[in-house]
Formats: C-alpha cells, structure tokens, sequence
C-alpha cells in the first residue's frame, strides 16, 4: 500500500483529455513538489513533470500536471495511442523518505 | 548528456549480498549539481525508491531498507554503487540508478532524469 495514492487504472479514447489524481499528506505532497513519470512497456521510467507543473525538454506541452493542498494531478489532454503507459506521482516526505505512487496503468481505447 | 548503466550480478543467492554499480558518462560524478539515486520495480509491480547519494558521501536511505542498504561513490571510476545485504526472494527487482538534480539547501526532489535501463537482480537459490 503506498502513501501515495493513485486510481490503478485509467482510460480514454484518441484527443480526448484524461486526469490522473495523488493524494498524499501534509508531510509529502503538502510541503514538497511533486513529480510524474511515464513508463511504457519494458523501458525505464521518463520525468514528464517536476516540481508541480513544470515540464522537462522534449516533453510534449499535453502533458500538464497541478498541485492543491495535499494532491496533485497529472492531465493529458488530445490522447494519442502512444500515451498507453503506467504512470507514477512522486514526492519526497518530511520523514526523509522518497515516495512513489503505487502507478496508474493508462489505457488509449 | 549523461547517460547511466547499471551493471552486476543478475542472480544472487538468498541471505548474501547483492551488489550493483552504476556507470556515469557524458559528466562526472563528483558535479555538486546532482544527487546519485537508487530505485528498484519488482516484476509486475510499482516503484520503489532506495536511497540516494551527494559526491560528497551525504546519503539518504527508504528507512524500510535502511538497516540492509549502504550507497557509496567512487570519483575516481565515476561510479556509484549500491548493496543490499541479508536478500530474500521479495528484493527480486529491476534496479534502475538514476540521476536527481540538487535543489540548494533541500533534500532529494526525486527530479531523476535521466535513468539507466534498469537491470533485473533474481533471488533465488
């Protein structure tokens, strides 16, 4: 059971725009930024978002990610087939421990 | 740009001591803008940090694993490793090193871009 929690599967159909929420606590998600990665199939996990809302070099301006309080979400909008990938919210904890999402399996319809 | 490559044993026998080292090119590892960081996936299953290191030997380790995990850097190989000791079947796992850019006068952000490819570690007699 992770700390942080994210729905174990999502889905939508090619351009529509599908969320994915993390719902930590006021010692994770609360009081530090919040990052997401995009893992496909058999590769290593990608940076998508860090520090909240910012995306890396390279990565697609579809992919936007927010922060309120004690969640985060992850937004893709104008789904594409190749965004079928697990996806995971990351943030460091006050208790000097990193904490990954338990991951969202992302289905393209 | 840099780029990491896990390398070690992909197989390791229960109650010893697995050992991975990960291989920096295109920087160095003693570059005061990166924590060097550890995350392991078990097969079919999600994300799990395992601690991080500054060049400087600073680590911060899952207190999970803490009591079984030592991290360490060797500047003069541009490597950083990992061991894990006392190992069951449940430390069966891809282990991925990977990169985390320093925030001055904060902890680890867990920003790790980029990764290695990630090696599988079986445990099993």
């Amino acid at each position: 059971q992770s700390v942080l929690t994210q729905p174990p599967s999502a889905s939508g159909t090619p351009g529509q725009r599908v969320t994915i929420s993390c719902s930590g606590s006021s010692s994770n998600i609360g009081s530090n930024t919040v990052n997401w990665y995009q893992q496909l199939p058999g590769t290593a996990p990608k940076l998508l978002i860090y520090s909240n809302n910012q995306r890396p070099s390279g990565v697609p301006d579809r992919f936007s990610g927010s922060k309120s309080g004690t969640s985060a979400s992850l937004a893709i909008s104008g789904l594409q087939s190749e965004d079928e990938a697990d996806y995971y919210c990351a943030a460091w904890d006050d208790s000097l421990n990193g904490l990954f999402g338990g991951g969202t399996k992302l289905t393209v319809l | 740009q840099l780029q990491l490559q896990e390398s070690g044993p992909g197989l390791v026998k229960p109650s010893e001591t697995l050992s991975l080292t990960c291989t920096v090119s295109g920087g160095s590892i003693s570059s005061s803008s990166y924590y060097w960081g550890w995350i392991r996936q078990p097969p079919g299953k999600g994300l799990e940090w395992i601690g991080s290191i500054y060049y400087s030997g600073s680590t911060y380790y899952n207190p999970s694993l803490k009591s079984r995990v030592t991290i360490s850097v060797d500047t003069s190989k541009n490597q950083f490793s990992l061991k894990l000791s006392s190992v069951t079947a449940a430390d069966t796992a891809v282990y991925y090193c990977a990169t985390d850019l320093v925030v001055p006068a904060a902890p680890p952000q867990l920003w790790f871009d980029p990764w290695g490819q990630g090696t599988l570690v079986t445990v099993s007699s």
